[in-house]
C-alpha cells in the first residue's frame, strides 16, 4: 500500500551525526517531492527541509541551514536526512512527508510514522 | 522564520461549529495560495485536511472547510463530533522557499 516508513532515529551524543532514511513505496516516489517535518517533545510541529522530485531544488528551515542535508535515491525510493553537529533542541519525533507533488505545492499529503531522535550525553 | 500563530486551544460541544484561525503576514499566510491545516490524534501522524486554503482531499469530510482573509486563514470544523478531538495545525508557503507551521490548537470537544 502507499506508505512512508522512517529509520535511523536513536540516541546520540551532542555534536555527532546520524543519517535518517524514509522508505517509500506504493506510488512513484520520483514523481513527487518530499520533506522531512519534526516535532519536539510536547511540542507542534517544525518543517525541516525539502527535496524536488528530480533532486534539483533543496530548502531548510534556519535552524538546520548547514548542519542538515536531505537527499534522496530515485532508484532505491528512498529520502535521507544528513544530520551533522547535533543539539540537544534537535531531538524530536521526524516524520517523512510526502509534497501534494513535484516539490512545489507546498502541502503535505503523505506522512510516515516518525523516527525518534533524542540527543543527548 | 516565526511561526504562525494560532489560538492555544478551543472547545465545542458535539453538533456545534468551530473556527481555528492561522495568522501571518504578507510574506506568507496573506500573499500565497498555499495555506493548509493538518490533524493530529494523540501518538499519530499529522493528517492532511485542507490544501490551497479551501480544497480538500479526497477521503476527508465536508465538515471540514477553510478560507482566507487577508494574513489571517481559517479552518471550520461543522458538526462537531467526539472523534474530532485533536491537535489542528496550519501551514503555509513563506518567502524564500520555507513552509511555516503554526504552533497548532488543540481542539476539545465537551
Amino acid at each position: 500500500q502507499v506508505q512512508l516508513v522512517e529509520s535511523g532515529g536513536g540516541v546520540v551524543q551532542p555534536g555527532r551525526s546520524l543519517r535518517l532514511s524514509c522508505a517509500a513505496s506504493g506510488f512513484t516516489f520520483s514523481n513527487y517531492g518530499m520533506n522531512w517535518v519534526r516535532q519536539a517533545p510536547g511540542k507542534g510541529l517544525e518543517w525541516v527541509a525539502v527535496i524536488w522530485s528530480d533532486g534539483s531544488n533543496k530548502y531548510y528551515a534556519d535552524s538546520v541551514k548547514g548542519r542538515f542535508t536531505i537527499s534522496r535515491d530515485n532508484s532505491n525510493n528512498t529520502l535521507y536526512l544528513q544530520m551533522n553537529s547535533l543539539r540537544a533542541e534537535d531531538t524530536a519525533v521526524f516524520y517523512c512527508a510526502r509534497d501534494g507533488h513535484g516539490g512545489n505545492s507546498w502541502y503535505l499529503d503523505l506522512w510516515g510514522r516518525g523516527t525518534l531522535v533524542t540527543v543527548s550525553s | 522564520q516565526s511561526a504562525l500563530t494560532q489560538p492555544a486551544s478551543v472547545s465545542g460541544s458535539p453538533g456545534q461549529s468551530i473556527t481555528i484561525s492561522c495568522t501571518g503576514t504578507r510574506s506568507d499566510v496573506g500573499g500565497y495560495h498555499y495555506v493548509s491545516w493538518y490533524q493530529q490524534h494523540p501518538g499519530k501522524a499529522p493528517k492532511l485536511l485542507i490544501y490551497y486554503v479551501s480544497d480538500r482531499p479526497s477521503g476527508v469530510s465536508n465538515r471540514f472547510s477553510g478560507s482566507k482573509s487577508g494574513n489571517t486563514a481559517s479552518l471550520t470544523i461543522s458538526g462537531l463530533q467526539a472523534e474530532d478531538e485533536a491537535d489542528y495545525y496550519c501551514s503555509s508557503y513563506s518567502t524564500i522557499s520555507t513552509l511555516l507551521f503554526g504552533g497548532g490548537t488543540k481542539l476539545t470537544v465537551l
